[in-house]
């Protein structure tokens, strides 16, 4: 039984690349979450997904960031012209459907840095 | 705006010696509050969901209780294993989808 899994789990680029962060969910789960954890930090919630829609996009903080999900499951996050207060944990999160009653199992993060 | 305080920041304990940790929350509606537990270099782990005030819940040496204003996590005669970063999160109620809203952690070490 496989969990959340997130690649790559370390990355490291210059001021002003673009970077994509990958999250495949477990299998049969229909919500997927994106957290960002900033050092030192709680999670500060991003983009949520049911199915491949995003009915809620309120935590990104810029349009240098989206995301899409694709056939009900992978998921990408692409930061564009990355900046150095980008650097954070990424964390994708899954859940059976959306909801409180609804646990989310937590990926092991994308360890981001810009120089 | 949904709000999470987590205190103490950071507690030292030696093993066997008993203590809670504090989470005080502001939300519209709660929908539900989450203890997670994070080990370092990984994904938070789910420990416990609290939905009404009154409401405890257990594992091993942990245990969760809620009130209409706060969530204590309560720790008997922890052990060195039990270091990690306990994160507390509520589900507020509204179009939140879900989404939870994290306080920033109590790191929690024991000296064996």
């Amino acid at each position: 039984g496989a969990g959340v899994s997130q690649s790559p789990s370390n990355k490291v680029t210059e001021k002003g690349k673009d970077v994509e962060l990958r999250c495949d969910p477990i299998s049969g789960h229909t919500a997927l979450y994106w957290y960002r954890q900033r050092l030192g930090q709680g999670l500060e919630f991003l983009i949520y997904f049911q199915g491949n829609s995003a009915p809620d996009k309120s935590g990104l903080p810029s349009d240098r960031f989206s995301a899409e999900r694709t056939g009900g499951s992978v998921s990408t996050l692409t930061i564009q012209r990355t900046q150095q207060e980008d650097s954070a944990v990424y964390l994708c999160a899954s859940s059976l459907a959306w909801g409180s009653y609804n646990e989310q199992f937590f990926g092991p993060g994308t360890r981001l840095t810009v120089l | 705006e949904d709000q999470v305080t987590q205190s103490p920041e950071a507690l030292r304990l030696q093993e066997g010696e008993s203590s809670s940790l504090n989470c005080s929350y502001t939300v519209s509606g709660l929908r539900g509050l989450f203890w997670y537990r994070q080990d370092p270099g990984k994904g938070p782990e789910f420990l416990f969901t609290l939905y009404s005030a009154g409401e405890e819940k257990e594992k091993e040496r942990l245990k969760a209780t809620l009130t209409k204003k706060e969530s204590f996590l309560h720790i008997t005669a922890p052990k060195p294993e039990d270091s990690a970063t306990y994160l507390c999160a509520v589900h507020a109620g509204g179009t939140s989808y879900g989404k939870l809203t994290f306080g920033q952690g109590t790191i929690l070490t024991v000296h064996p």
